[in-house]
């Protein structure tokens, strides 16, 4: 299958404090990983992402890590403030497309409050 | 940074007419996308397109769908005719390159209402 599960579907975290979302997936040949920003009105927009070949990388306030094991990424946002309080969606890219088709998981709401 | 951008942002139809959704991608980008999204659910794949050809389409991508780039233009989704399961948002996305890695720049949808 290529689904992609993603939870928690809402959540809320006080300001300062860190973000956990996490991501789940089935084809195990997926070998890409990136993570969309989507902001009321506005366009989904890549923050992060994460290949097959790494465990882990971090950029600004932004951790993702990978297991491919447990066929499980998540995204980690650390110092949360109220500028990151939007929708999240996690995706994989199976490597059987011919070309780059991205599978969505169902999108996380996350709301920071002071 | 690179935007794409999606026209009409919202359409309401009836049901058996026929709608067209238009893409205007990053500008230097040749190669495009359409997935849609139920309310509550997340965006499915529908069909990525190249040099005039659609390269892959999902089961979600009906007989009544189609998609053009006439003249380098807008990119279109074609429906015709409508039911009430195409009623979602339709995004557009485009990238640069080709292959797993290319990262693909998304619109803001269009929201597509069936009556």
């Amino acid at each position: 299958g290529e689904q992609v599960e993603q939870l928690p579907s809402i959540l809320r975290v006080q300001e300062g404090s860190s973000a956990s979302i996490n991501c789940t997936y089935e084809n195990s040949a997926s070998n890409y990983f990136p993570w969309y920003k989507q902001e009321p009105g506005e366009n989904p927009k890549l923050i992060i992402d994460i290949r097959s070949n790494m465990e882990r990388k971090q950029t600004q306030g932004l951790i993702v890590l990978l297991d491919k094991k447990a066929k499980r990424f998540s995204l980690h946002i650390t110092d949360t403030q109220p500028g990151d309080s939007a929708m999240y969606f996690c995706a994989a890219t199976p490597t059987t497309s011919s070309g780059q088709k991205l599978v969505f998981g169902q999108g996380t709401i996350l709301k920071v409050y002071l | 940074g690179p935007k794409v951008l999606q026209i009409p942002s919202h359409q309401i139809i009836d049901m058996g007419q026929m709608v067209t959704l238009n893409c205007d991608p990053v500008s230097n980008h040749l190669y495009f996308y359409w997935y849609k999204q139920i309310l509550g659910q997340q965006m499915e794949f529908l069909v990525n397109f190249y040099n005039g050809k659609v390269m892959e389409k999902s089961k979600l991508f009906k007989d009544q769908f189609s998609v053009e780039r006439p003249d380098g233009s807008y990119f279109t989704l074609k429906i015709q005719p409508t039911a009430l399961e195409d009623s979602a948002v339709y995004f557009c996305a485009s990238s640069f390159n080709w292959g797993v890695y290319a990262e693909q720049f998304f619109g803001p949808g269009t929201r597509l209402t069936v009556l």
